[in-house]
């Protein structure tokens, strides 16, 4: 395996459920990544990951938890969600945290999610 | 705080027309900016960037010219293939970010044969 890849790459939960979304990168990367993107709005930052210790938490509610074990794998643990937080959930790996002098980021294909 | 304004889409073309695509930007510094594509069913990945005022960044067939005087980085390509149709986002990086980027909310692309 190659690249970013994310599982699963479609999830359908109820309000009440826990499930686990999950990442792993191949690059070497010491960076990871959780977005959110939902139609027609600029992709939303969630969490990031710094040499497996977290650095940024962009005010995202506590119904979304992340673990990063080590630097090549990231969960995002999910429980009691909302509808309105259906959207495809994007992981990205980077060297160098924002990218570093590239501003690159590698991302997987994303798992779609839907709440019922 | 930074931003990113993307023309709104679908932007649907022929097969062989040229192509630009709207992009402005606000930054407290002097931000690099970027270029992504995404393809249907896949993640985004980096199509093209520019560090510096008249930087032009250039990738399969696409350039975008970075404008300080007008804070634009518009993305054109000469004559686009159906194979192009995707979701383009525009983004930029700066200090005011702390380095991360900020992301336009993408524009669709349709190119009918």
């Amino acid at each position: 395996e190659t690249g970013v890849t994310q599982t699963p790459r479609h999830l359908v939960m109820g309000m009440t459920n826990k499930k686990s979304l999950k990442c792993e990168q191949h690059l070497g990367h010491n960076a990871m990544y959780w977005y959110k993107q939902s139609a027609k709005k600029p992709l939303e930052l969630m969490f990031v990951y710094s040499l497996e210790e977290r650095v940024e938490n962009n005010s995202v509610p506590s119904r979304f938890s992340p673990e990063c074990p080590n630097s090549s794998h990231l969960f995002l643990h999910l429980h009691t969600l909302q509808p309105e937080d259906s959207a495809l959930y994007l992981c990205a790996s980077s060297q160098g945290r924002g990218g570093g002098d590239t501003g690159e980021l590698f991302f997987g294909e994303g798992s779609r999610l839907t709440v019922l | 705080g930074d931003s990113v304004t993307q023309m709104e889409g679908p932007v649907t073309l022929s097969e062989e027309a040229f192509l630009t695509i709207n992009c402005t930007y606000t930054a407290t510094g002097y931000p690099s900016l970027f270029w992504y594509v995404q393809y249907p069913g896949e993640g985004l990945q980096l199509l093209l960037k520019a560090t510096k005022a008249d930087d032009k960044g250039s990738n399969k067939g696409f350039e975008a010219t970075y404008r300080k005087e007008t804070t634009s980085f518009h993305l054109e390509k000469g004559s686009v293939q159906v194979s192009d149709s995707a979701v383009y986002f525009c983004a930029l990086s700066d200090s005011g970010s702390n380095y991360q980027l900020i992301w336009g909310a993408g524009t669709k692309l349709i190119i009918k044969p």
